[in-house]
């Protein structure tokens, strides 16, 4: 089975300062994707950032990273530098290489808030 | 850059009505998905194709039905609309499957 856990249903966090979004993972696939998705209040889903399993390297894009510790099997995303339009729901979500149904997993997300 | 557009944007049905919702892409993407997204749930995927004229079940299909006839347009049916199927309808594509997804923009459909 696979599975998808964010456990943060609501953060804060003060303008231009750092905030890590938690994002813990379940499955036996060794070749897995993961990845991020960003719903603004006028809800569409935006791409944020993608980390193989096989990746070396943590992802990183401009102000995005994904601090991925497979042992820990958890993929929290970080980002630098809040802005306000940073406020949004931000989704984890997974696929494996042998996931059936070509299913990416998404967990229940977490509402990022940025106070000014 | 359309991407994925999904139409309509908003739509309110009575109970036992039907409906198509059209997504279209222009990337060229093999892959194309239906999700829909309820309040405290994420997505959930309803139905998914690999490719022009293939399609398949995901995790919540039932009283849903799709058809790929054309490679850049997947189409989701609602034969007989049920209020359990009030929800935020999103489409997707990607070119393959550890891609990641390109979202349409959503269709708010309400069952009366």
């Amino acid at each position: 089975a696979q599975k998808i856990t964010q456990t943060q249903p609501g953060m804060f966090v003060q303008e231009k300062e750092a905030v890590t979004l938690d994002c813990t993972y379940d499955t036996s696939d060794p070749s897995y994707g993961l990845f991020w998705y960003k719903q603004p209040s006028s809800g569409e889903m935006i791409f944020l950032i993608y980390q193989g399993s096989y990746d070396q390297q943590n992802a990183t894009e401009g102000r995005y990273s994904l601090n991925f510790q497979k042992a820990r099997k958890s993929a929290n995303l970080v980002i630098s530098a809040s802005q306000l339009g940073d406020s949004a729901m931000y989704f984890c979500a997974m696929r494996g290489e042998r996931s059936t149904g070509n299913q990416f997993y998404f967990g229940t997300g977490t509402s990022l808030t940025v106070i000014p | 850059n359309a991407g994925v557009t999904q139409t309509p944007k908003f739509r309110v049905l009575k109970t036992g009505q039907s409906m198509t919702l059209l997504c279209a892409q222009d990337m060229n993407h093999e892959y194309m998905y239906w999700y829909r997204q309820d309040p405290g749930m994420g997505l959930r995927l309803i139905h998914y194709s690999v490719g022009e004229g293939t399609t398949a079940k995901g995790e919540v299909p039932d009283g849903y039905n799709v058809s790929r006839l054309k490679k850049q347009n997947f189409l989701l049916g609602l034969e007989s609309a049920a209020p359990s199927q009030t929800s935020v309808y999103f489409c997707a594509s990607s070119y393959g499957p550890l891609q990641p997804q390109h979202f349409g923009d959503g269709t708010r459909l309400s069952i009366l």
